[in-house]
């Protein structure tokens, strides 16, 4: 079965640091996987999807930036984190053949 | 641009009551629809999925229905326990690419012993 992973599970981290979360997949190959924001209150962003290795589209221009150096990586950055950063962050990967989405257990981000 | 929009924005219901979560969307050319769970703090779980050609899907006490012409979709929920409180969301997908999924902002229900 196929199971989804992120680190870390919290973060506290202060304006002006960087940022490195990170998502693996297990159990499936070349899935498409997408990292959203949801804050408080309000609904999921759509911020990075990719298609395949090295292959990102960015939904949201902003200070973060997502790679995929591996098939079943997925890496969200930033250089210097912004208060508005904070938030619940989700990495998801969708089946290829039914298009469903599985999300991992999230990232929790404070900016302080 | 996709609006999918979730009616109510909480719900409070006492147990064992059947219950109805509303999920509309304005662009009826969609892929498919999903409907999700999302306990406090946690990811989403999904419930179930229906394909554009569908009307229905059925896990357990949970059924949903997809109505793509008049754009609604809604999730039924048999006999209610304390356990299905949660935010419930649903989301859609567009054919050809598939790559976006636009999501309601949910509903969050509330079974009362």
């Amino acid at each position: 079965s196929q199971t989804i992973h992120q680190w870390p599970a919290t973060l506290v981290q202060p304006v002006g640091s960087p940022l490195s979360l990170e998502c693996t997949v297990e159990g499936t190959s070349n899935p498409n996987l997408y990292w959203y924001r949801q804050a408080a209150g309000r609904g999921l962003q759509l911020l990075f999807y990719s298609v395949g290795i090295g292959q990102i589209s960015s939904e949201v221009p902003q200070n973060l930036s997502a790679s995929r150096p591996q098939d079943r990586q997925f890496i969200l950055s930033s250089k210097k984190l912004l208060l508005s950063d904070s938030g619940f962050y989700l990495c998801a990967w969708r089946n290829r053949v039914a298009y469903e989405q599985y999300f991992g257990p999230g990232t929790r981000l404070t900016v302080t | 641009k996709q609006e999918v929009t979730q009616i109510p924005a909480a719900l409070s219901v006492p147990e064992g009551e059947n219950l109805v979560l509303n999920c509309s969307f304005t662009d009826s050319a969609i892929y498919n629809l999903q409907w999700f769970r999302q306990d406090p703090g946690k990811g989403l779980t999904s419930l179930l999925l229906i394909q554009s050609s569908q009307r229905e899907q059925t896990s357990g006490r949970l059924n949903a229905s997809l109505d793509k012409s008049s754009g609604r979709s809604t999730l039924y929920i048999a006999a209610s326990q304390p356990g299905d409180s949660a935010t419930y969301l649903c989301a859609v997908s567009h054919g050809y690419t598939g790559n976006q999924f636009y999501f309601g902002t949910g509903t969050s229900l509330t079974v009362i012993p």
